[in-house]
């Protein structure tokens, strides 16, 4: 079955640019949709689509997709995108919703 | 504005059953495909299961297939889970979120407590 790979942990300074990285095999070729989980907060899509920013999503979130792995990129951290981020796409061989295992993000 | 209320959540114990209910409002309903996702504490996102809008397609994820029913009623814009057969394992917050290929929306989630 398909497999997402996600790092547990990234840590940003204040300010720098924060890259998450989610990782399978050949995942350029698919759909990728990123997430991000506050502490006691649903997942709010922030990114669908490799590259799409649903409406009210800053412009400092950015994504990209290529061969076997899939990048979140936040510019200009700020605290307030200290949380959880997770990667997802549509897993066609099971017609399924499949995640990756998440990443906490801090900004130092 | 689109929301999704999830609750039924609440302490079983292993074996036991429990329902979940979502109700959808600010869109119309019967035009989604909808989704249960699960987070058991401290883990990552899992996904459950989802429900085509005419209800003629559902699909599971491996550990709740013969144990949990997803269904949903286009009247009454409203998702459910049926948990039976319940195990430790089940533990999580359980959201409700729409969508297809990718989940849109969510609501603020329902604690199941599986523990004897």
């Amino acid at each position: 079955s398909y497999e997402l790979t996600q790092p547990l942990s990234v840590s940003v300074a204040l300010g720098q640019t924060a890259r998450i990285t989610c990782g399978g095999d050949n995942i350029g070729g698919k759909n990728v949709h990123w997430y991000q989980q506050k502490p006691g907060q649903a997942p709010v899509l922030v990114i669908y689509r490799d590259t799409n920013r649903p409406s009210g999503i800053p412009e400092r979130i950015s994504g990209s997709n290529s061969g076997n792995t899939a990048t979140l990129t936040i510019t200009r951290a700020q605290a307030g995108d200290e949380a959880d981020y997770s990667c997802q796409v549509w897993d066609t061989s099971t017609e399924s919703v499949l995640f990756g295992g998440g990443t906490k993000l801090t900004v130092l | 504005e689109v929301q999704l209320v999830e609750s039924g959540g609440n302490l079983v114990q292993p074996g036991g059953s429990l329902r979940l209910s979502c109700a959808a409002s600010g869109f119309t309903f019967s035009n989604y495909w909808m989704n249960w996702v699960r987070q058991a504490p401290g883990k990552g996102l899992e996904w459950v299961a989802n429900i085509k809008q005419d209800v003629s397609d559902k699909t599971y994820v491996d550990s709740v297939r013969g144990r949990f029913i997803i269904s949903r009623d286009n009247a009454d814009n409203s998702l459910y889970l049926q948990m039976d057969s319940l195990r430790v394992e089940d533990t999580a917050v359980y959201y409700c979120a729409r969508g297809t290929t990718n989940l849109d929306y969510w609501g603020r989630g329902t604690l199941v407590t599986v523990s004897s």
